[in-house]
């Protein structure tokens, strides 16, 4: 059951780009990456999700090195409506059977 | 894009009462739901694995006589929580998988529920 590390918190000012990193030691061959975005009071919201190398969509960008033992969500030009908890997730669905491990979360708060 | 819903989105309930949460999929086919918990300031811990036309399953330290859940249809799950206790409160968050779609989960607006 691959265990994930995340920073607890982060800041950055508005415009900047933000880089997330989560650790998954632990990641097995079958196991993808997914990064959640929860605002308070609400179910998260999928933002982005890979496998390896790079992944790009109209929000974020996530990468994977070769070895896979972690991954980088990256937040171009952030804005205040992007203060919340960012959370990685490695899926295990081999099997039929389902290893869902989220990460603490990493509070990001964007500062005016 | 795919949605689900929740209901009730909150709800408090006396100590000793059962409270059923329902979560549907609203524009597609979920072979498999997940139910989550969330304490407050906390990360999401999978409660089980909600399999259309069979038995859920449970993680380990999840009591299944407790949390009865139901997955009767591809668009339809149910969470009830029997003799619900105060450290029962918490925010209850659905997920739902399409039907041989990739990994991504859509999740639920979340329950919240508070046990008096």
């Amino acid at each position: 059951l691959a265990k994930t590390t995340q920073p607890i918190s982060m800041d950055s000012y508005e415009g900047q780009e933000v880089n997330i990193t989560c650790s998954h030691n632990n990641i097995a061959t079958n196991d993808y990456i997914t990064w959640y975005q929860q605002f308070p009071s609400q179910g998260p919201r999928f933002i982005i999700q890979g496998y390896k190398t790079k992944v790009t969509n109209e929000v974020a960008s996530l990468f994977i090195p070769a070895d896979r033992k972690s991954s980088t969500l990256s937040l171009p030009r952030v804005s205040l409506s992007d203060t919340a908890v960012y959370y990685c997730l490695v899926e295990d669905s081999g099997a039929g059977s389902y290893q869902l491990t989220f990460g603490k979360g990493t509070k990001l708060s964007v500062i005016p | 894009g795919a949605v689900v819903s929740q209901h009730p989105s909150w709800v408090i309930c006396k100590s000793g009462t059962s409270v059923k949460i329902e979560c549907r999929s609203l524009d597609f086919q979920a072979t498999t739901m997940f139910w989550y918990r969330q304490f407050p300031k906390q990360s999401l811990m999978l409660m089980a694995t909600s399999n259309e036309g069979s038995k859920a399953t449970y993680e380990q330290g999840v009591e299944k006589d407790k949390f009865l859940i139901n997955h009767a249809s591809l668009t339809l799950s149910t969470l009830t929580v029997t003799s619900a206790h105060p450290e029962d409160s918490s925010f209850y968050i659905c997920s739902a998988r399409i039907a041989g779609d990739s990994y991504e989960q859509y999740f639920g607006p979340g329950t919240r529920l508070t046990v008096t």
